[in-house]
């Protein structure tokens, strides 16, 4: 059974670093891209970006180039993602998903429960 | 980015009647397109990928029309667990965007 646990709530104050995680189960880690995906509060979704686990090769959407780092350690099938430097605009709930091929469209098929950060002095 | 645009924002329905979201997005994708359904407070769930297949788990009353510019979510026979929202996305290029979704309420 494929299983994306993500790990728990945080709070953090503004200027804080936090990385997150995101655990694999059930397939090949290597073999397929994991997105990353923000829901701020009561708002909709926003594609972050996507890395493969098998080269580390990493898309970044524009909005969040150089405010976030993805990173994966295959030796635990876990990816990462990391903030420097908080905002309270960071404040969101964040999932993790598989990006899986059909028939050559991508699309997030198995997704993490999300993790819920939340930033603010 | 491409920019994707859903309607209507919200619509209201009843158990039993049909309903249809549309999304249009702002250049010609193909077929590289997705629906998901997300519940308060829960992760999204893939419903449809590839603009027409939909994922397997689906129910068959959930649909997906379109190509190009152009693509619809109809849901027929509505029943009680599809009171949810619904996010459409494009994967033809990256940032793979979503569009901002559609409220299905009980009237």
């Amino acid at each position: 059974e494929v299983q994306l646990v993500q790990s728990g709530a945080e709070v953090k104050k503004p200027g804080e670093s936090l990385r997150i995680s995101c655990k694999v189960s059930g397939y090949r880690f290597s073999r397929y891209w994991i997105g990353w995906v923000r829901q701020m509060p009561g708002k909709g979704l926003e594609w972050m970006g996507i890395i493969f686990p098998g080269d580390s090769d990493t898309r970044y959407g524009p909005s969040f180039e150089g405010h976030v780092s993805m990173s994966v350690d295959k030796s635990s099938d876990t990816t990462f993602l990391q903030w420097n430097n908080l905002k309270e605009s960071d404040t969101a709930i964040y999932y993790c998903a598989r990006h899986e091929e059909f028939e050559g469209v991508m699309a997030f098929d198995y997704w993490g429960q999300g993790t819920l950060v939340t930033v603010s002095s | 980015d491409i920019l994707l645009t859903q309607s209507p924002s919200s619509l209201s329905a009843s158990v039993g009647d049909g309903v249809t979201i549309s999304c249009r997005p702002s250049q010609n994708i193909s077929i590289y397109f997705n629906w998901y359904q997300q519940k308060v407070m829960k992760a999204p769930k893939l419903l449809i990928h590839g603009a027409v297949n939909l994922q397997s788990g689906v129910p068959s009353r959930f649909s997906g029309s379109g190509t190009g510019t152009d693509f619809t979510l109809t849901i027929t026979n509505l029943q009680p667990e599809d009171f949810a929202t619904y996010y459409c996305q494009q994967t033809y290029s990256t940032p793979g965007t979503f569009g901002q979704g559609t409220k299905v309420e009980v009237k």
